[in-house]
């Protein structure tokens, strides 16, 4: 059985860094490109950035909000990928996934929340 | 980026009854999906590839459409279809996702 769990969402002040980590179990997670989703609350979905796996060149891409602020890791020993989030801003506020799937998005984490407020 | 728009915002129908969802790039795409997404879950994929089903999902779900327009249909509404739908591309990053349909009762 595929399982993804996030970890490490928290309340942190504006212009603060948090970093979340989503350890996943039931495939082979070094051949997986992954993902981090997000929600904020009451609202829809957003695709935060991903990271192909190692022999793709493990390169990430990330969407334009979160460009430069954010970076996504992956460390293939322990199963986990992270999402480094600086400079956090209280439109951040939100349910973060992670995810994994081939082409799109097959498997999603249960969340983690992340809420930005002074 | 490539924004979709989701028509409409809400849809209200009765079990039994027939939903047809639609979804609008604003460029042309050509790997599409649609998720579902109840009240508390995590979303959970519906359609792949535009028109293929997930695994898992009845046949009474089916996706169509190429280029800028893109339909999810559900035949005959169930009680546990009452939920929100998204659509997605996934071509080049950034991907996106539309605002949603929410399907009530």
């Amino acid at each position: 059985e595929v399982q993804l769990v996030e970890s490490g969402g928290d309340l942190v002040k504006p212009g603060g860094s948090l970093r979340l980590s989503c350890v996943v179990s039931g495939f082979t997670f070094n051949n997986a490109w992954m993902s981090w989703v997000r929600q904020a609350p009451g609202k829809g979905l957003e695709w935060v950035g991903r990271i192909k796996r190692r022999s793709d060149g493990g390169t990430t891409d990330y969407a334009a909000p979160v460009k430069g602020r954010f970076t996504i890791s992956r460390d293939d020993s322990k199963n986990t990928v992270y999402l480094q989030m600086n400079s956090l801003k209280t439109e951040d506020t939100a349910l973060y996934y992670c995810t994994t799937g081939i082409g799109t998005i097959d498997f999603w984490g249960q969340g983690t929340l992340v809420t930005v407020s002074s | 980026e490539i924004v979709l728009t989701q028509s409409p915002g809400t849809l209200s129908l009765s079990p039994g009854e027939r939903a047809t969802l639609s979804c609008r790039a604003s460029q042309s795409v050509s790997n599409f999906a649609w998720f579902q997404q109840k009240p508390g879950q995590a979303p959970r994929l519906v359609i792949y590839s535009a028109s293929s089903r997930a695994t898992g999902i009845p046949d009474r779900f089916s996706g169509s459409g190429s280029g800028t327009d893109f339909t999810l249909t559900i035949s005959r509404l169930e009680p546990e279809d009452f939920a929100v739908y998204y659509c997605q591309h996934y071509d080049n990053p950034p991907w996106t996702f539309g605002q949603g349909t929410k399907v009530k009762i």
